[in-house]
């Protein structure tokens, strides 16, 4: 079955900086990766997704790119605010499944 | 639309009771996924239904069971429950799109608690 690794388990950084979290994944047959967020208490929340035909996606300050080759994808978050403090949790899917990464948690230093 | 709901939010069970948690999808969602979620384990798919079927199954005992109604709500179920069982069970909808990837929302989950 599918298996998904996230890196890194927890990141800090300052207001304003980048931030990047990186997933892999071991099943070829994968053709969907969505990125959630989850805020303490409340429900993981679609922020970003990409499909397999697609190598970059961007929404104002958040981007995913996939590498199909080497089985892995990327979520980039530009001019990080404390807003975006939250566990972000990478996914890999196909054959109505959804296999999670292990979840980063992400804090934002003003 | 109104988002994907679960019910009951709380949940407190001893060792050996059963339990049934509910889902209602997003309407016209007709597929719904169930996950459990807990801090060491992050999220772990239960099963999905779709059209009252179930299409996958995760690694989970037998004690772990599902199903799904003409109205595409959905019901899981545990049986005799151990410690291990606690944590927040998480149920998604999503519009099937044909084998591809389906984009699932989140309902706010069940935390259920084994004493």
């Amino acid at each position: 079955g599918e298996n998904v690794e996230q890196h890194p388990s927890t990141l800090s950084v300052q207001e304003g900086d980048s931030a990047v979290i990186k997933c892999t994944y071991s099943d070829s047959a994968s053709n969907y990766f969505p990125w959630y967020k989850q805020e303490l208490g409340k429900r993981p929340q679609l922020i970003i997704d990409i499909r397999s035909n697609v190598g970059e996606k961007k929404d104002q300050r958040i981007a995913v790119t996939l590498n199909k080759t080497a089985k892995h994808f990327s979520l980039h978050i530009t001019e990080t605010q404390p807003e975006d403090s939250a566990v972000y949790f990478c996914a890999g899917g196909s054959n109505y499944k959804l296999t999670f990464g292990k979840g980063t948690l992400l804090t934002v230093n003003p | 639309k109104a988002g994907v709901t679960q019910t009951p939010r709380y949940l407190i069970k001893t060792r050996g009771q059963q339990v049934t948690l509910s889902c209602s999808p997003i309407s016209g969602h007709r597929s719904v996924s169930w996950y459990q979620q807990t801090p060491g384990q992050g999220l772990q798919f239960l099963f999905e239904y779709f059209s009252e079927t179930q299409r996958n199954k995760g690694n989970f005992p037998g004690r772990f069971s599902g199903r799904q109604f003409s109205n595409s709500r959905s019901e899981m179920n545990v049986s005799t429950l151990e410690l291990g069982d606690s944590a927040l069970y998480l149920c998604a909808s999503s519009i099937p799109s044909g084998g591809q990837g389906e984009t699932q929302y989140f309902g706010p989950g069940t935390r259920l608690l084994v004493l």
